[in-house]
């Protein structure tokens, strides 16, 4: 079974707009994981946001969490073409659990 | 560094033939992974290995065996495939458990049961 759901499913945006991407959950967790999959590779590790945390920046990227509604949201800013690619929420209870994962598609 | 490093890239399979999955890692990690993912569903967890001489199953290890052969592999193996074994399969590994558990991806085997 999935612990994260991401919505939307997919999404295509310009470039040098802002894509955000959203996860639920639903039990109790230490900490929530983002992770990007270029088509054909394996996941990279993008940013991890503690349960006692609300907001994180990396970069471009910025994660909030709601412990409360269960939620995260990771926001890319300033897009490129070169973000291109899959998302997954992971959620970390006992193990990592990923989710389905939004696929993000930036035109030039 | 290779990272997390995995063979064959692709591999087809007859229904009931048998095959091994290869994955090392060179970055002293404990913790190893399989994974599978298939179109539409993410990535689920076949088995794990916390440390060298333990593995434990996943979510999904109906028709999977493997082995922790070192510190640094940690094999899959299919006994008899079958079609519902096609996917895509990532293993991963991670730091001590006294860090999160941030994991490192190799680039996947394709696998193909006919």
């Amino acid at each position: 079974s999935q612990q994260g759901e991401e919505d939307p499913q997919a999404l295509s945006i310009q470039e040098g707009e802002n894509a955000t991407m959203n996860c639920s959950y639903k039990t109790s967790i230490n900490n929530l994981q983002w992770y990007r999959q270029n088509s054909g590779r394996g996941l990279v590790h993008l940013i991890l946001i503690r349960s006692n945390e609300r907001e994180k920046h990396s970069g471009r990227l910025r994660v909030t969490l709601d412990t409360s509604k269960k939620s995260s949201s990771l926001l890319i800013t300033a897009s490129r073409a070169a973000d291109t690619a899959s998302y997954f929420c992971a959620t970390d209870t006992f193990r990592l659990t990923f989710g389905e994962g939004t696929q993000l598609t930036v035109n030039p | 560094n290779a990272g997390v490093t995995q063979t064959p890239k692709f591999q087809v399979l007859k229904t009931g033939q048998s095959m091994t999955l290869q994955c090392a890692q060179d970055m002293n990690h404990n913790s190893m992974y399989w994974y599978r993912q298939d179109p539409g569903m993410g990535l689920r967890l076949i088995y794990y290995s916390a440390s060298e001489g333990t593995t434990d199953k996943g979510e999904v290890p109906n028709g999977y065996n493997v082995s922790r052969l070192n510190k640094r592999e940690f094999s899959l193996r299919l006994e008899s495939a079958a079609p519902s074994q096609t996917s895509v399969y990532f293993c991963a590994s991670s730091a001590p458990t006294s860090v999160p558990d941030t994991q490192y991806f190799g680039p996947g085997t394709r696998l193909t049961v006919l």
